[in-house]
């Protein structure tokens, strides 16, 4: 057990649909990050916060957002969204921003889009 | 661009010696890592090494950098069934706020 925990474990949307992923860290971890995987991109590295505040991008598509709040915990939200959205999303959490960055991952989230 | 390259599948029997192999572009890279993922499961970090070292063991697992070359390897030795999962390798570098570039992954697995 990492000690980050990731709800809902499945979710079965329909397209078109929004849908919201939460994280809750490990405790005293001030970054989030989150990534998608899927068969086809394999895994891909779509945002991190540090104490509320986004500190870099990756691969997120504009109908994506997300946050983090002041108790830590983050959530993901897709919006309008499609058959290609399916995929696991793993949130990670560590202790410190940059150079040797242990993160531990969350058990997942795996949306199914219909 | 970064990219994190691995080969798909590696099979081997138990009690041999596995070896899977990265390769990466980012020359950039301060820290390389090896995930393992088990089915049904988060990553787990397994080992990771400083790009200013060429090697790093840790039990049964050993890590090679060949920097000039931008190839990583993880080698795990005396490979038991438990093993079976599949391995990432990831990179971070210097200005990417710690998120980590990953290859798609190697699916090891060990027949008894």
């Amino acid at each position: 057990d990492s000690g980050v925990t990731q709800t809902p474990k499945h979710l079965i949307t329909a397209t078109g649909q929004r849908v919201t992923l939460r994280c809750s860290p490990r405790s005293g971890d001030l970054s989030v990050y989150w990534y998608q995987q899927s068969l086809d991109q394999g895994l891909q590295f779509l945002i991190h916060y540090y104490n509320g505040e986004e500190r870099a991008k990756g691969n997120i598509l504009e109908r994506f957002s997300a946050q983090q709040f002041p108790d830590l915990h983050s959530e993901l939200n897709l919006s309008s969204l499609e058959l290609g959205d399916s995929a696991l999303y793993f949130c990670a959490s560590s202790g410190e921003t940059g150079g040797l960055d242990e993160q531990f991952f969350g058990p997942g989230t795996r949306l199914t889009v219909l | 661009g970064e990219d994190v390259e691995q080969s798909l599948f590696l099979s081997v029997r138990e009690g041999d010696s596995s070896v899977i192999n990265c390769t990466y572009t980012d020359s950039s890279s301060t820290y390389l890592y090896w995930y393992k993922q088990e089915p049904g499961a988060g990553l787990q970090l397994l080992t990771y090494i400083f790009s200013n070292m060429d090697m790093k063991q840790d039990q049964r697992l050993t890590v090679l950098l060949n920097k000039k070359d931008k190839h990583l390897s993880l080698r795990i030795a005396d490979t038991q069934t438990g093993d079976s999962a599949i391995y990432f390798c990831a990179e971070s570098f210097r200005g990417s706020q710690g998120n980590l570039i990953f290859g798609k992954g190697t699916k090891l697995s060990v027949k008894p």
